[in-house]
């Protein structure tokens, strides 16, 4: 069974959308959970924690289901920048090797 | 001014060559890493080192040998390179929560 699973997409949507990924992960001690994007052909970077109690960050808002074991990300208002692949990222504990990354979600924002 | 830098950023060599990647941070933290994503774009540790000690050492072939000679610095040789080893190879360093990755290091096979 996969770690972390995410649909891969491609998420195609139009400017201004609201759309929405999920991702579940199968180790119930992860401790700590993460969305990083990655643009083509460059490096992850964090983009933001995800908290049990839920946490938004102007478009962004994360989601953990600690019960269900999924994450969610919900972008709204959508950009042309934001097209990009989102991965879900999932700590179980101990130091920063154990972070666990999904194969990704694949957004492309259209005009 | 760049935080994790890796070298080369793209090498292409023949199969069964010796290849090396360099990577230094900048931003003093005490670990490094190196990551692998292959083609289907799955990102996957290879090594952890924690001020210059080995921490993690996933199911890599021995033919991939980290040496870090400071905590700042962390460098992976590959010997008999083949033709699987074609990725995009990520150095990184964290503290705390934040995994910073360096811009990768396209490695072809041929």
């Amino acid at each position: 069974r996969k770690e972390v699973e995410q649909d891969p997409g491609p998420f195609n949507v139009p400017e201004g959308a609201t759309v929405a990924f999920n991702c579940t992960y199968s180790n119930s001690a992860s401790q700590s959970f993460f969305w990083y994007r990655q643009d083509c052909r460059k490096e992850p970077k964090l983009l933001m924690s995800v908290y049990s109690s839920g946490n938004e960050d102007g478009r962004f808002t994360a989601q953990l289901n600690r019960a269900s074991q999924y994450i969610s990300l919900l972008i709204r208002d959508s950009k042309l920048s934001d097209s990009a692949t989102y991965l879900c990222v999932v700590n179980y504990g101990g130091s920063q090797g154990n972070l666990i990354f999904g194969k990704g979600t694949k957004l492309s924002v259209k005009p | 001014d760049t935080a994790v830098s890796q070298t080369p950023k793209y090498l292409v060599t023949q199969m069964g060559n010796d290849k090396s990647i360099k990577c230094e941070q900048n931003l003093g933290h005490d670990t490094m890493y190196w990551y692998k994503q292959d083609s289907k774009k799955f990102l996957k540790i290879m090594f952890s080192y924690n001020n210059k000690e080995l921490i993690i050492n996933e199911t890599v072939p021995n033919r991939f040998s980290p040496k870090s000679p400071d905590k700042a610095h962390l460098n992976l040789h590959i010997n008999s390179l083949e033709l699987g080893d074609s990725a995009v190879y990520f150095c990184a360093s964290s503290r705390g929560n934040t995994i910073y990755f360096g811009e990768g290091s396209w490695l072809t096979v041929v």
